[in-house]
């Protein structure tokens, strides 16, 4: 199976500053067809999991442009440029290269 | 509006069995690959099963193979996970959610999940 590993598993932010998270898969996310099948979702407290981004670095709809993802191969980071009030929760990044899906540990995000 | 509703959940005795429903609406139904993601209490997300848009492809992670059974009814836009032989470590908040389909790959769409208590 493929381990995703997220790094840090907690991130103090200040308001306003920025906030990056990295995650590692133990081999290669590049599918056969070219693609990369590595997304990141948000899970606010007491709410389901929420897509932010997807194959990398391609935002979802409605997902505010402060947040990029990047990365290739192995590496990947998401960053949010400017942490708000609303972006409490845990980050998780998570692969559908090949089976079974997996998910990094999750992220915690707070508010310094 | 697009919208998944899990229904099914509870307490179970551990060897139990249970079945999930998950009741699709606001998209086409049978364009879409369809997963069950679990969420232990406290902890992190495992993907637990998918099911191609016909029923043709289904995949489990290793831990509830044997044991746990993904469908669909197309024609009631409906998922089912019948789980069997329930352990205590089965139990968590079970959600349904979409696969995006061309070149959106991702969870797109989630339910609000259903929670099992496995449980003596």
């Amino acid at each position: 199976d493929i381990v995703m590993t997220q790094t840090p598993l907690s991130s103090p932010v200040t308001l306003g500053q920025p906030a990056s998270i990295s995650c590692r898969s133990s081999q290669s996310l590049v599918h056969s067809d070219g693609n990369t099948y590595l997304s990141w979702l948000q899970q606010r407290p007491g709410q389901p999991p929420r897509l932010l981004i997807y194959k990398i670095s391609n935002r979802f709809s409605g997902v505010p442009d402060r947040f990029s993802g990047s990365g290739a191969g192995t590496d990947f980071t998401l960053k949010i440029s400017r942490v708000e009030a609303e972006d409490v929760g845990v980050y998780y990044c998570m692969q559908a290269t090949q089976f079974p899906w997996t998910f990094g540990q999750g992220t915690k995000v707070e508010i310094k | 509006e697009v919208q998944l509703v899990e229904s099914g959940g509870g307490l179970v005795q551990p060897g139990g069995s249970l079945r999930l429903s998950c009741a699709a609406s606001g998209f086409t139904f049978n364009n879409y690959w369809m997963n069950w993601v679990r969420q232990a209490p406290g902890k992190g997300l495992e993907w637990v099963a998918n099911i191609k848009q016909d029923g043709s492809e289904k995949y489990y992670v290793d831990s509830v193979k044997g044991r746990f059974t993904i469908s669909r009814d197309n024609a009631k836009n409906s998922l089912y996970l019948q789980m069997n032989s329930l352990r205590a470590e089965d139990t968590a908040v079970y959600y349904c959610a979409r696969w995006g389909s061309g070149w959106l790959q991702g969870f797109d769409c989630w339910g609000q999940g259903t929670l099992v208590t496995v449980s003596s």
